[in-house]
């Protein structure tokens, strides 16, 4: 069973400050995704990353895809109160499933 | 419509009664997927259609669970019998491509409460 696990499960920071987060498993991915969640809503792509060591920009978001592709890494730069939510990463699997992790729920305190 | 259309918002069942979530997924949307996503968690994966068949039905948790996508487009999420367990948000995501590296599109969800 392939499995991701996600870390901090949750964290709280003031406003202004970096923060990363971690999608790590032991199995090999194809690609990974990251997806943000809102409250009562589904979950938003925000990137998907494709070649181990690839990394992508999304404004003041970092994504990493490991070398091995069996890990990744969001790092936000200069938090905002907008960027609270739960964050998801998403792997391809073997079997093309897409499975998910448990999330990182981020709170950024104005 | 312009994006995936989930019904009912909310769904209130007593335990044993029978219940079907529907799922209107992107207009030419060839994949389509349901999760279940219990508080605090990430989604879970239930089932997964390719046009109208069932390419994948491993993640549903019981016999009770039932999926259906007859004319490849509109799906219908039944859960027969529904225990207190069952009691979680039911997404519904669907994708341009066949399931890969397209990406997916999620709608609201149905919170299912099973008293």
């Amino acid at each position: 069973t392939q499995l991701l696990e996600q870390s901090p499960q949750f964290l709280s920071i003031q406003e202004g400050e970096n923060l990363t987060v971690y999608c790590n498993s032991s199995s090999v991915f194809s690609s990974l995704q990251w997806y943000r969640q809102e409250p009562g809503e589904g979950p938003v792509l925000l990137v998907t990353v494709v070649t181990g060591g690839e990394v992508k920009k999304l404004k003041r978001l970092t994504f990493q895809f490991g070398d091995a592709r069996k890990d990744s890494s969001l790092h936000i730069t200069a938090a905002q109160p907008g960027d609270t939510g739960l964050y998801l990463c998403a792997g391809v699997g073997r079997d093309d499933k897409i499975i998910f992790g448990k999330g990182t729920r981020l709170h950024i305190l104005p | 419509g312009a994006g995936v259309s989930q019904s009912p918002r909310y769904k209130v069942a007593k335990r044993g009664q029978d219940v079907a979530l529907r799922c209107d997924p992107i207009s030419g949307h060839v994949s389509l997927f349901w999760y279940q996503q219990a508080l605090g968690q990430g989604p879970e994966f239930l089932t997964y259609f390719q046009n109208e068949a069932q390419l994948d039905k491993s993640g549903l948790p019981s016999d009770r669970f039932f999926a259906e996508r007859p004319e490849g487009s509109v799906s219908t999420l039944k859960i027969q019998r529904t225990q207190q367990e069952d009691s979680a948000v039911y997404l519904c995501a669907s994708s341009f491509t066949d399931r890969g590296l397209g990406t997916l599109h999620f709608g609201n969800g149905t919170r299912l409460t099973v008293t």
